[in-house]
């Protein structure tokens, strides 16, 4: 019940092309949804994040697509570049703890 | 911008020893987080520390596990006696203000235990 889960494990985009990133869980009370993304050797950061009361964010070329009935989530990234190349976290918190459950993560590669 | 610092970024030790990982969080931050990363799998959350005192803590942050603010600044992890399994990134974050609001994760401690 307290599980994320992520997939697919690792991915591989073209430049210019657009990167999804899918998750779901099963504790409807979780309500804040973030995505951190973390190069290697440096600790995750802060992407986006979202909360249930909306279906979608967008900020830049990233978007989080929200699916409250179904429990999923996604990220979806637009015109894939080089430097998007990193390990993507979805994670969940619900409003009884401020620890992140966190996703077993994504790693996007992106090809010039 | 503001960034939270861990100190060693990386420490070998052997089995049964104690090591204590440090963290400099982000000025006026009231919220402290150890989470920690095996090789290859997911971030898992250790503890939650607010007002000098544990307010959550994970199945894994068993009683070889303390955390404590010693000088107000530095907030530490400490290990009384590693076993092997304690081999992990050990990340500290911190965030503002509670719940819903940005957890800020320093760059982490690479632990290895022989």
């Amino acid at each position: 019940q307290q599980q994320v889960k992520q997939s697919p494990q690792s991915l591989i985009v073209q430049k210019g092309g657009i990167s999804i990133i899918n998750c779901a869980y099963e504790n409807t009370a979780f309500d804040y949804f973030p995505w951190y993304q973390q190069f290697p050797g440096k600790g995750p950061a802060l992407l986006i994040a979202i909360r249930p009361d909306v279906s979608e964010k967008k900020e830049g070329r990233f978007t989080i697509s929200f699916n409250k009935s179904a429990k999923q989530f996604s990220l979806h990234i637009m015109d894939s570049q080089p430097g998007d190349s990193a390990t993507y976290f979805c994670a969940a918190t619900h409003p009884h703890t401020d620890k992140l459950i966190f996703g077993t993560g994504t790693r996007l590669q992106v090809f010039p | 911008e503001p960034e939270v610092t861990q100190t060693p970024s990386h420490q070998v030790t052997q089995m049964g020893q104690e090591v204590i990982l440090r963290c400099v969080p982000i000025s006026n931050h009231l919220y402290f987080y150890w989470y920690r990363q095996i090789l290859g799998q997911k971030v898992e959350f250790l503890v939650s520390f607010y007002n000098n005192e544990i307010s959550e803590k994970s199945e894994i942050f068993d009683d070889q596990f303390s955390v404590e603010r010693p000088d107000g600044s530095n907030f530490t992890l400490k290990i009384r006696s590693t076993k092997l399994e304690d081999s992990a990134m050990y990340f500290c974050a911190t965030q503002d203000q509670r719940h819903q609001e940005t957890q800020y994760f320093g760059p982490g401690t690479r632990l290895l235990v022989l």
